[in-house]
């Protein structure tokens, strides 16, 4: 069972404009929030994160944003550019599972020049 | 520097073949982690070390093997593989087993099984 649900599963967004992805979950344990940036044939690579204790966090071009009575959490890349062209994993996890990474399933960006 | 180092890069093995892969930090960390991607899937968790001894095992098969030998390396051993285990393995490690230490990944080994 998916205890994290990505949307959208592809984003197609030219150069310059916002790419946004959003990730919904159930589990109100999770306490931690992180995005990963995974290029083809490599590791994913941490982003940003966030805990529930705050409503947004941003880190140059990327932003979080948080509703914790929503159970939601999104991913805005500001600016696209073709090099942000990837996988993007939203991810969550809680003490209860020793705190292991529970991705969602993915987001392939194309940001078109 | 938050480098994770995985060895081989590539690996291709028969189903009667018994084979290691390696995985290494120099950052301190003390939780370090073993997970499986198959292609245009998430990463999805096998082990979890902290401080060198197993304390996650998410019901994965026998015929793989984790050990920690010491808090900077971490080992998967393979033995009587079947196909369907192609697949990329994904080390990681964290500061500790605590949802506020980031985990760091490694390139990872990509793994065909014959």
């Amino acid at each position: 069972q998916q205890q994290v649900k990505q949307s959208p599963q592809s984003l197609i967004v030219q150069k310059g404009g916002i790419s946004i992805i959003n990730c919904a979950y159930e589990n109100t344990a999770f306490d931690y929030f992180p995005w990963y940036q995974q290029f083809p044939g490599k590791g994913p690579a941490l982003l940003i994160a966030i805990r529930p204790d705050v409503s947004e966090k941003k880190e140059g071009r990327f932003t979080i944003s948080f509703n914790k009575s929503a159970k939601q959490f999104s991913l805005h890349i500001m600016d696209s550019q073709p090099g942000d062209s990837a996988t993007y994993f939203c991810a969550a996890s809680t003490e209860n599972s020793g705190y292991a990474l529970n991705f969602g399933k993915g987001t392939s960006l194309l940001v078109t020049p | 520097d938050t480098e994770v180092t995985q060895t081989p890069k590539h690996l291709v093995m028969g189903m009667t073949n018994k084979k290691s892969l390696k995985c290494e930090q120099h950052m301190g960390h003390r939780a370090m982690y073993w997970y499986k991607q198959k292609a245009k899937k998430p990463p999805e968790l096998m082990f979890v070390y902290s401080y060198e001894k197993l304390s996650i095992n998410e019901s994965v098969p026998s015929r793989f093997s984790p050990e920690c030998p010491n808090s900077s390396l971490l080992n998967l051993h393979l033995h009587a593989l079947q196909p369907e285990d192609s697949a990329l393995y994904l080390c990681a490690s964290s500061y500790a087993s605590g949802s506020f230490y980031e985990q760091y990944f490694g390139p990872g080994t990509r793994l065909t099984v014959t």
